[in-house]
């Protein structure tokens, strides 16, 4: 049982350049997330998912794209990276939505990514 | 607006003394208050979570207090030891982020032996 899964770990990145990080979970929850942590910023929801085949925006949306053909894969797309993405990312899944007893976040390790 | 504040940003406590992070939210109709703690490199977890219908929560050396009037929520970690250091981030679920999380800041604290 590996949880949450994120790949690639590290990526280095010119501007303009697109990539795809790449989310799998094997506890069979509903609701996938992505997160970029930035230094004094805390954890800021870039786009989530409440289900297979849907997905909507967070509070820092812009500049990312996300996919969930299959219920344990969440896929974040960067189409022309930004140095300002430079960022850690983490992935994170939960059994029904937050605030609710079975919401709990289960997060990935994270991916660190470098826009130069 | 949407905002969860949270304090101290930094806090150092020597073992075995106790660390208080406080953290205010904006949103009434929130509740849910969960912590997270996020060692260094590390993925954050969740450590301890309290709903609005009670007051406080305890699990061994961590509690967490809830102040429904006044919108804030406190963390307390009595006897510290150097395992406890970490990032420590609190959250609160807001109406205008579709009922998801939002996150504070977070705290780093430090524990010198």
């Amino acid at each position: 049982n590996a949880g949450v899964t994120q790949t690639p770990k590290f990526r280095v990145l010119k501007t303009g350049q697109s990539m795809t990080l790449l989310c799998a979970q094997d506890m069979n929850h509903e609701y996938m997330y992505w997160y970029r942590q930035d230094p004094g910023m805390g954890l800021r929801l870039i786009h989530y998912s409440v289900g297979e085949g849907t997905t909507a925006k967070g509070e820092v949306p812009d500049g990312y794209n996300v996919s969930r053909l299959k219920k344990q894969n969440f896929l974040l797309g960067l189409e022309s990276a930004a140095p300002s993405q430079t960022s850690v990312y983490f992935c994170a899944s939960s059994y029904t939505r937050q605030g609710a007893r079975t919401g709990e976040l289960f997060f990935g390790e994270g991916s660190r990514l470098t826009v130069l | 607006g949407e905002n969860v504040e949270q304090h101290p940003p930094t806090l150092s406590v020597q073992e075995g003394d106790s660390a208080v992070i406080k953290c205010t939210y904006s949103d009434s109709a929130s509740n849910y208050f969960p912590w997270y703690k996020q060692e260094l490199g590390k993925r954050p977890q969740l450590i301890i979570d309290i709903r609005s219908n009670v007051g406080e929560k305890k699990d061994q050396r961590i509690a967490v207090t809830l102040n429904k009037t006044a919108k804030h929520f406190s963390l307390h970690i009595t006897e510290t030891q150097p395992e406890d250091s970490a990032v420590y981030f609190c959250a609160a679920p807001h109406r205008g982020s579709q009922g998801n999380l939002i996150f504070g800041k977070g705290t780093k604290l430090s524990v010198k032996p």
